[in-house]
């Protein structure tokens, strides 16, 4: 596609819920990257994939945390037992360059709130 | 990483060129400098990059010091749609870098009729 989507836009969990998070990344790119983005931040990196290999999970807050790409183009980050401190904006980005050198592109991001 | 400074907020008219300065003093050498903007509720964007040279696209100019320790992004004719946070964040290429981007506070510019 043209850019990133990403889906759903907006989601609402009851604390303790599991959510899903989709990323379609723009096609043919290898690398695909998640941030965090809290209100008033700037975006936190979880997690990176080079096709379905996931290179880099550092950025992961715990094991509640679970990002996969099990065919190298969607994405889905999934979250186990929301809690209300993951109320926060998830960025999906993607690259045509392995470890997203010369820029990549981001996504409009999921806006998930949890009450 | 090297860690980078930058001014907390910016005015700007509309029409006239719009700098945002960076400080990246233990900026390494082989390290790139990378803009990033981010409009209200829409994701960061990628605006250029520079490695030791002045760069410049269809968006920015980028200058880069000649010792690397601070660059300064120029947008020439900022317009109002230019308001948004820029984030300058440094980071390495190459086979040992994840692809992490670091990202501070920024700046966040406002560009006034």
């Amino acid at each position: 596609g043209a850019g990133v989507s990403q889906s759903p836009r907006y989601k609402v969990a009851k604390r303790g819920q599991d959510v899903a998070l989709r990323c379609d990344p723009i096609s043919g790119h290898v690398s695909l990257f998640w941030y965090q983005q809290a209100l008033g931040q700037g975006p936190e990196f979880l997690t990176y994939f080079q096709n379905e290999a996931q290179l880099d999970k550092s950025g992961l807050p715990s094991d509640r945390f679970f990002a996969e790409r099990p065919e190298g183009s969607v994405s889905t980050l999934k979250i186990q037992r929301t809690q209300q401190e993951d109320s926060a904006v998830y960025l999906c980005a993607s690259s045509r360059n392995p470890g997203g050198d010369y820029g990549y592109t981001f996504g409009s991001g999921t806006r998930l709130t949890v009450v | 990483d090297a860690k980078t400074t930058q001014p907390t907020s910016m005015d700007c008219a509309e029409g006239r060129a719009a700098n945002l300065p960076c400080n990246h003093s233990t900026i390494s050498g082989n390290e790139y400098v990378y803009w990033y903007r981010q409009i209200h509720s829409q994701g960061p964007q990628y605006i250029i990059h520079g490695l030791k040279n002045n760069e410049t696209n269809e968006m920015a100019s980028l200058i880069i010091t000649e010792d690397r320790k601070s660059s300064t992004l120029i947008l020439p004719h900022a317009t109002l749609r230019d308001t948004a946070v820029y984030y300058c964040i440094v980071r390495g290429h190459g086979s040992s870098n994840t692809g992490k981007l670091i990202f501070g506070q920024g700046t966040t510019l406002q560009v006034k009729p």
